[in-house]
């Protein structure tokens, strides 16, 4: 069964203090893994995707890494408006579906 | 373009009350899912489409209907609500297989 972990499950930072999302996966094939923003009360808002061990992505001051068995989301210097939570899915092959975490939740104190 | 919409934002219903929920895309993608999404529990497929005419089953469908008519539209019904079905749904469509979903704003739904 495909399964995803993420940790922490919650984290208070102060703005300025960098640190990193933890989402560790199980998945017979993994054809794709995937990051999403959810504000509360709206819908998932992308924001990576990463298909193959070693491969890095950046967007202002997040930065996304893919390993064989875990992803990290480096939030360097955060502001308030990087408060959110923070979903992981992983895309297996031969498979429609999504499995995803549980989400890090994520509170940036001025 | 409007992306992923959907349709109400938020109802009450008494149980045993059925209703419709509509998910609206306008970026041509073929498939088409309902997740809900509840405390603690991360966001769960209830069904998806892979096109037109096609529907098939997620990791919690009892309770719950679909059909995809036309490409862009696809609707999610309870025929006869209970509280446990209490949640926020969402939905989401991509172009295929592996491909990144892009998520609508989601329906706040409450069963009493």
């Amino acid at each position: 069964e495909d399964q995803v972990t993420q940790s922490p499950e919650a984290l208070r930072l102060q703005e300025g203090e960098s640190s990193s999302l933890n989402c560790s996966y199980t998945v017979s094939g993994l054809r794709g893994l995937f990051w999403y923003r959810q504000d509360p009360g709206k819908g998932p808002e992308f924001l990576f995707t990463l298909y193959s061990a070693g491969e890095e992505k950046e967007k202002e001051r997040l930065k996304a890494t893919l390993t064989k068995k875990e992803s990290f989301l480096h939030i360097t210097a955060p502001k308030p408006e990087d408060s959110a939570t923070y979903l992981c899915a992983v895309a297996p092959y031969g498979n429609n579906r999504l499995a995803f975490g549980k989400g890090n939740q994520v509170v940036v104190i001025p | 373009n409007a992306g992923v919409t959907q349709t109400p934002k938020f109802r009450v219903l008494k149980t045993g009350q059925s209703m419709t929920l509509l998910c609206a895309q306008d970026m041509n993608h073929e498939y088409m899912y309902w997740y809900r999404q509840d405390p603690g529990m991360g966001l769960r497929l209830i069904h998806y489409s892979v096109g037109e005419g096609t529907t098939a089953k997620g990791e919690v469908p009892d309770g719950y209907n679909v059909s995809r008519l036309k490409k862009q539209n696809f609707l999610l019904g309870l025929e006869s609500a209970a509280p446990s079905q209490t949640s926020v749904y969402f939905c989401a469509s991509n172009h295929g297989e592996g491909a990144t979903q892009y998520f609508g704003p989601g329906t706040r739904l409450l069963v009493l």
